[in-house]
């Protein structure tokens, strides 16, 4: 398997525009997040999904923040309109079931810049 | 409020001594506690998960951690530290629910 993959790694925009993040979990996983990490923050949880559904989005920092998980196979993560602030490696995980003690696989992140 | 605390922002060690990471946590109920370890543009990359049983547990590349739930405690440990273990590694807590939380990393330089 090829991991989890994320696209693009690297994304320079500037302020106002929209930015749309990708990320392929890993066949046969069904719990997805999405991760932002900063030099000030750490690594925040920004949503997860179990099969599909949106369980927890109480990360998000803002409604220009939202998230979508059409099918097993694909998520998206979408700044509109992006700021400054939200420069960030973005990372998305998942992993193989519901509960608690399984073990996440990262991707390789999103390197965002907004100038 | 749940939460995971990694005190030292950075930790050197000479090659083949041997290193600890410190972390604690403050997870209500009984915690599922992991280490992951990040290298340079790299994603998070699990190292190893105490969930219940032992409470040595052993993980990836020579790490053990030891749970010590009196000082809620998870430090990561190993014996000889070799120039490829210098990273960013993360403790990281939940206590049955999705959410990871994760400690701030403690840098690791091993010293040649």
């Amino acid at each position: 398997d090829a991991g989890v993959i994320q696209s693009p790694r690297h994304e320079v925009t500037e302020m106002g525009q929209e930015v749309t993040l990708r990320c392929k979990p890993i066949s046969g996983h069904n719990s997805l997040f999405w991760y932002r990490q900063t030099m000030m923050r750490g690594l925040e949880l920004l949503i997860y999904f179990n099969n599909n559904v949106p369980i927890d989005d109480s990360g998000m920092p803002e409604d220009r923040f939202s998230a979508k998980m059409p099918n097993a196979s694909f998520s998206t993560l979408k700044i509109q309109p992006s700021e400054p602030r939200d420069s960030a490696v973005y990372f998305c995980a998942s992993s193989l079931a519901t509960v608690a003690n399984e073990k996440l696989f990262f991707g390789s992140g999103t390197q965002l810049s907004v100038l | 409020a749940q939460s995971v605390a990694q005190p030292e922002d950075q930790v050197n060690v000479a090659e083949g001594n041997p290193l600890t990471v410190k972390c604690t946590y403050s997870v209500s109920g009984n915690p599922y506690l992991f280490w992951y370890v990040q290298y340079p543009n790299r994603g998070l990359q699990f190292l190893l998960k105490y969930i219940t049983g032992d409470n040595l547990v052993k993980g990836s590349y020579g790490f053990e951690a030891e749970f010590n739930k009196s000082q809620t405690s998870f430090h990561l440990k190993k014996p000889s530290a070799l120039v490829s273990d210098s990273a960013l590694y993360f403790c990281a807590a939940n206590a049955g629910a999705n959410n990871l939380f994760f400690g701030t990393g403690t840098r690791l330089t091993v010293i040649p």
